[in-house]
């Protein structure tokens, strides 16, 4: 099992509609979470991090944790165009003195206009 | 505030030679992380520094090495390179790299091995 999980997609949404990328994680200690975007050719740039049971809204974005489903999903409204690109979930475990940051595959996004 | 640069931006080397990237954080950051991008692989870990001690390795061969400076400024080196190393290799920077603390990335060097 990995241990950061993601469909690849592409997944394909029209514009102005809500995209919903999704992310598993097998380490039950993980602490800490966050979605990436890499547009092609680009290094990945942060846009949301949580920490916490819950939601968190950052303008568009929203993210969301649950920690007892070890799930967590980032959620786009009103999708862009310019929001195609490679979303990337990542977990910081810092477990037992683990200092690094594990990625999923990514998941595609293409928003159509 | 600068971003984490590193340098060089491209790099084209011969198999069997040896490359050294560098990776310069944002002010304040101590801990520095690389990783190997490739199409297959995705985001693979290589190493972690923190205060000039290597605090994690990822699972990747003796040719990998990295060291850090007093100044938080980190190199990696490959050598004996090999055509499956061509790969855009990425720094990313943090505080601390402790739980609750974010990495930001830096633009990347994108080696090419012929």
């Amino acid at each position: 099992q990995k241990e950061v999980e993601q469909n690849s997609g592409p997944l394909s949404v029209p514009e102005g509609a809500i995209a919903s990328l999704n992310c598993t994680y097998s380490d039950r200690g993980s602490q800490s979470f966050f979605w990436y975007r890499q547009y092609s050719g680009k290094s990945p740039e942060l846009i949301m991090f949580i920490y916490s049971n819950g939601d968190k809204e950052d303008g568009r974005f929203t993210a969301q944790l649950n920690k007892a489903s070890q799930y967590v999903s980032l959620l786009i409204r009103d999708s862009q165009p310019s929001d195609s690109a490679t979303y990337l979930c990542a977990v910081n475990p810092w477990t037992s003195g683990t200092y690094k940051y594990i990625f999923g595959t990514g998941t595609r996004l293409k928003v159509l206009a | 505030k600068a971003g984490v640069t590193q340098t060089p931006r491209y790099l084209i080397k011969t198999r069997g030679q040896q490359v050294t990237l560098s990776c310069s954080p944002i002010s304040g950051h101590r801990s520095v992380s690389w990783y190997q991008q490739t199409p297959g692989q995705g985001l693979q870990f290589l190493f972690e520094y923190f205060s000039e001690t290597q605090r994690n390795k990822g699972n990747f061969p003796g040719r990998f090495s990295g060291r850090q400076f007093s100044n938080s400024r980190s190199e990696m080196n490959v050598s004996t390179l090999e055509l499956g190393d061509s790969a855009l290799y990425l720094c990313a920077t943090s505080t601390t790299g402790n739980r609750n603390t974010e990495a930001f990335f830096g633009q990347g060097t994108r080696l090419t091995v012929v």
